[in-house]
């Protein structure tokens, strides 16, 4: 069973200061970690994943994030907001076990407003 | 690469009434899902294809919900004697693996 909370439903940052958007997950094999945004009217889309190798993932849009396993813990960050990052952030996980069928399981999301 | 394609993109129908909603996949993705996403909530899984078998159905989903995925191409989500609580937004995604879905626009059920 896996399973992702997300910290804080809404989160408000300055244009050009950090953002940090929280997630950690629960899975019962090692993980595959996503983060998916989704601009208002728009379909999700793929920001960045982590599945093997370097744990610190780099996404577009100059997002990264990084896999703490010891924290269970895959946070957002970017280091300086811009106006077009409002949008909702979701987090997702699936098991990484090879082969067959792997369900993804969305976190409860994260909207983000960047105040001008 | 025309995307994952979902129709109709708004339904507006009566409590009591079926409706029925239609996915059409990236053309190369063998994996299919259904997800649901109500207002202030992530999506929620209803429903897996890999090629034309239904893998897996979620136990929250009533016996009112059925899909089908003919020949592993596009995929149809009926909704049977709709409830208020079936207003929704009905999301579909394709993929080739796990490690990145590609989500529809989806299709906004509205329930009067």
């Amino acid at each position: 069973a896996q399973s992702v909370t997300q910290l804080g439903s809404h989160v408000s940052v300055s244009e050009g200061a950090l953002v940090l958007l929280r997630c950690n997950y629960s899975s019962s094999v090692p993980p595959y970690l996503f983060w998916y945004v989704q601009y208002p009217n728009q379909g999700l889309q793929l920001l960045l994943k982590y599945t093997t190798g370097a744990t610190l993932v780099k996404g577009i849009n100059g997002f990264e994030a990084e896999f703490k396993k010891s924290e269970t813990s895959f946070h957002l960050t970017k280091p300086s907001a811009h106006m077009s990052d409002a949008a909702e952030y979701f987090c997702a996980v699936t098991p990484s076990n090879s082969g067959g069928y792997q369900k993804v399981t969305f976190g409860t999301g994260t909207k983000l407003q960047v105040i001008p | 690469d025309t995307g994952v394609s979902q129709d109709p993109r708004h339904k507006i129908t009566k409590r009591g009434q079926n409706v029925t909603f239609r996915c059409d996949p990236i053309s190369e993705h063998n994996r299919l899902y259904w997800y649901r996403q109500t207002l202030g909530q992530g999506p929620e899984f209803l429903t897996y294809f890999q090629n034309e078998a239904q893998l897996e159905k979620s136990r929250l989903l009533s016996d009112r919900f059925s899909a089908e995925r003919p020949k592993g191409s596009f995929s149809t989500l009926e909704i049977q004697r709709t409830e208020q609580g079936d207003s929704a937004m009905y999301l579909c995604a394709s993929s080739l693996g796990p490690e990145k879905l590609f989500f529809g626009s989806g299709t906004q059920l509205s329930v009067l």
